[in-house]
């Protein structure tokens, strides 16, 4: 059974703090997803990776890092937290498919509801 | 305007009930459609794909998509209350690596 695991369900940080979110995948996947959730707006990409160590910008980035030091794991870092940086935080990986026809399906983990005090 | 709309709901149905959940776009280039049900406290399941245009049926529920209009509806039949979740629609483009665009979600409560 796929499984992707992120460190803590619920987080309560302070203005200017810096913040440590950790995924882990279990399926030898190549390709993670940081992407955050707010009401009305969806799912909005944060960074992506599709190796170890390679990161690519997504559509909202600023205020966020991220690492990938190993296969399985990737980090999201908040520098210095702010206020509206409070949100549903999801992680999500992929494997590579053969070709270009593919779906491709994204396996998510349960989610990080951070709030930023 | 964002490139996926979708009506964020809630929409509320009696138990039984035929639902249609709905999204528009407007980038022709997408070619892989997907829906995704988020139940409460959980992440986002794929529920269905479809490729470029046509149906696809799978129990009670049916994936429809309309390039030429833009529109991908979510059919559910026979609704049930364990069908009460946000549903996402999803798309992407070919060949565009896993980048998948949103919608915002649609909330669905099945009323028994």
């Amino acid at each position: 059974d796929v499984k992707v695991t992120q460190s803590s369900r619920y987080l309560v940080k302070r203005t200017g703090e810096k913040v440590f979110l950790e995924c882990v995948q279990d399926m030898d996947h190549e390709n993670m997803f940081w992407y955050r959730q707010d009401p009305g707006l969806g799912l909005r990409l944060i960074y992506f990776s599709y190796d170890v160590k390679m990161k690519e910008k997504g559509d909202i980035p600023e205020g966020y890092s991220v690492s990938r030091e190993k296969k399985e794991r990737f980090s999201l870092i908040l520098e210095s937290a702010s206020t509206n940086q409070t949100s549903m935080y999801l992680c999500a990986s992929s494997f590579i498919p053969p070709g270009p026809a593919n779906h491709n399906e994204q396996f998510f983990g349960p989610g990080t509801r951070l709030t930023v005090l | 305007q964002k490139e996926v709309e979708q009506d964020p709901g809630p929409l509320s149905v009696p138990e039984g009930a035929i639902v249609s959940l709905n999204c528009t776009y407007s980038n022709s280039a997408f070619q892989y459609f997907m829906w995704y049900r988020q139940y409460s406290r959980k992440g986002p399941e794929l529920l269905m794909y479809t490729y470029s245009s046509g149906n696809k049926e799978d129990g009670r529920f049916t994936a429809q998509v309309d390039k030429s209009s833009k529109y991908i509806s979510l059919f559910i039949r026979d609704s049930q209350p364990s069908d009460s979740a946000t549903y996402l629609c999803a798309m992407r483009v070919n060949n565009a690596g896993n980048m998948l665009t949103f919608g915002g979600g649609t909330r669905l409560m099945v009323k028994p």
